[in-house]
């Protein structure tokens, strides 16, 4: 059983559409993650909470909204998608910022219409 | 910047060949070196770290990595490939620890296909 989980595992959402992607982490990690996988490129990183507060933004578009309301807990708020940000998205933990290996959930495949 | 690089998009290996999935790197210090595994539909799972010691890293399923500084590079090996070790498989180095430094920098993933 996976200490990261990942809901839901499929996703499709028109363009118009508000969604959310939610993550739970059950192994006192202090840092959580979102990652955007795409075929044929490498994992971009999106966005970095260190002690439930956000610590790093890539550039993200704002139609993207993170949330990390406990230490266990990180979410994606989705709104007005456009079909390229269709992807598996991977939650992942740390117990720092930048210390040790991530652990993954399944991640949520994203489709947008 | 740091950055890493895997230089081939599908390894092709028969079943008890050996097999080596190729990583180089770039950081301005001394590097933190990862590989990752992800199985169809399926999250990245840790297989091994370097950080500092031992060249020779061992990790799970039988895998083992090499690091080697002058040429910058962090190949994984195996020696005898199983059917069940077909994956995709990812690189990734930090340059530091802590914060936005030790943020892991992933490559673009080597498919590896073991036939039998």
């Amino acid at each position: 059983e996976t200490g990261v989980t990942q809901t839901p595992r499929h996703l499709v959402m028109g363009m118009t559409n508000k969604k959310s992607l939610k993550c739970e982490q059950h192994l006192g990690h202090n840092a959580m993650y979102w990652y955007k996988q795409s075929a044929k490129k490498p994992l971009e990183l999106m966005f970095v909470y260190s002690l439930e507060e956000r610590v790093e933004n890539n550039s993200v578009p704002s139609r993207f909204s993170p949330e990390c309301p406990n230490s266990s807990h990180l979410f994606l708020h989705l709104h007005t998608l456009q079909p390229e940000d269709s992807a598996l998205y991977l939650c992942a933990s740390s117990q720092a910022w930048g210390a040790g290996e991530l652990f993954f959930g399944e991640g949520s495949r994203l489709t947008v219409l | 910047a740091q950055s890493v690089a895997q230089p081939e998009d599908q390894v092709n290996v028969a079943e008890g060949n050996p097999l080596t999935v190729k990583c180089t790197y770039s950081v301005s210090g001394n590097p933190y070196l990862f590989w990752y595994v992800q199985y169809p539909n399926r999250g990245l799972q840790f297989l091994l770290k370097y950080i500092t010691g031992d060249n020779l890293v061992k990790g799970s399923y039988g895998f083992e990595a090499e690091f080697n500084k002058s040429q910058t590079s962090f190949h994984l090996k195996k020696p005898s490939a199983l059917v069940s070790d077909s994956a995709l498989y990812f690189c990734a180095v930090r340059e530091g620890y802590g914060g936005s430094q030790g943020n892991l920098i992933f490559g673009k993933g080597t498919k590896l296909s073991v036939k039998p």
